[in-house]
């Protein structure tokens, strides 16, 4: 069964620091662009970063470029994203996809005092 | 960025009807379009991929056309497992945007 966990969510104070993990399951992932997502509480899905399948090429919204970094380890099939200066804004579900078919169950992410 | 526009942003339906959702890109994105179904607490369930192509598993009474700018998303018989949050998605430019999503409500 193709399947993505994610962890490494919780409670951050703002301008600190957070590293998600995906573990990948059940499908080629060193063969496979890997994405994060994101979902705010009641609001929509919004795109925050990909990664290609072996980790030299990284694209992100403008919203992150430069705090969050998106990585990989084909090695251990697991999916980071390392987010500093974190924001109240940055309060999301943060899921991990494989875009199409993929996703994770997503991790809370909660940027508040 | 590519602007994704949905409409309606919520839609009251009853179980049999038929239900079409509209997705308008603020230039041509050719056909690379995908729409999602996502349940509350749940992950989006991927239902059309390029435009028109059924995911694998997913009832043929789902269907999705259009190309260039103008997608459709139609549910040809809503059933009581239909009624959720529908978000379409274009992957032909970075950063891939998302409809803001169309709530399904009975």
């Amino acid at each position: 069964e193709e399947q993505l966990v994610e962890s490494g969510g919780g409670l951050v104070q703002p301008g600190g620091s957070l590293r998600l993990s995906c573990a990948a399951s059940g499908f080629s992932f060193s063969s496979n662009w890997m994405h994060w997502v994101r979902q705010a509480p009641g609001k929509g899905l919004v795109w925050v970063s990909r990664i290609n399948n072996d980790g030299t090429t990284a694209n992100y919204a403008a919203s992150v470029r430069g705090r969050f970094t998106i990585s990989r380890d084909n090695a251990k099939n697991t999916l980071y994203l390392q987010m500093n200066s974190l924001r109240a804004e940055d309060t999301a579900v943060y899921y991990c996809a494989r875009l199409g078919a993929i996703w994770g169950q997503g991790t809370l992410v909660t940027v508040s005092s | 960025d590519i602007q994704m526009t949905q409409s309606p942003s919520s839609l009251s339906a009853s179980v049999g009807d038929r239900v079409t959702v509209t997705c308008r890109a603020s230039q041509s994105i050719a056909t690379y379009l995908n729409w999602y179904q996502q349940k509350p607490g749940k992950a989006p369930k991927l239902l059309i991929y390029a435009a028109f192509h059924l995911q694998s598993g997913v009832p043929s009474r789902f269907s999705g056309s259009g190309s260039g700018t103008d997608f459709t998303l139609t549910i040809s018989s809503l059933q009581p497992d239909d009624f959720a949050t529908y978000y379409c998605q274009q992957n032909y430019n970075i950063p891939y945007t998302f409809g803001q999503g169309t709530k399904l409500e009975i």
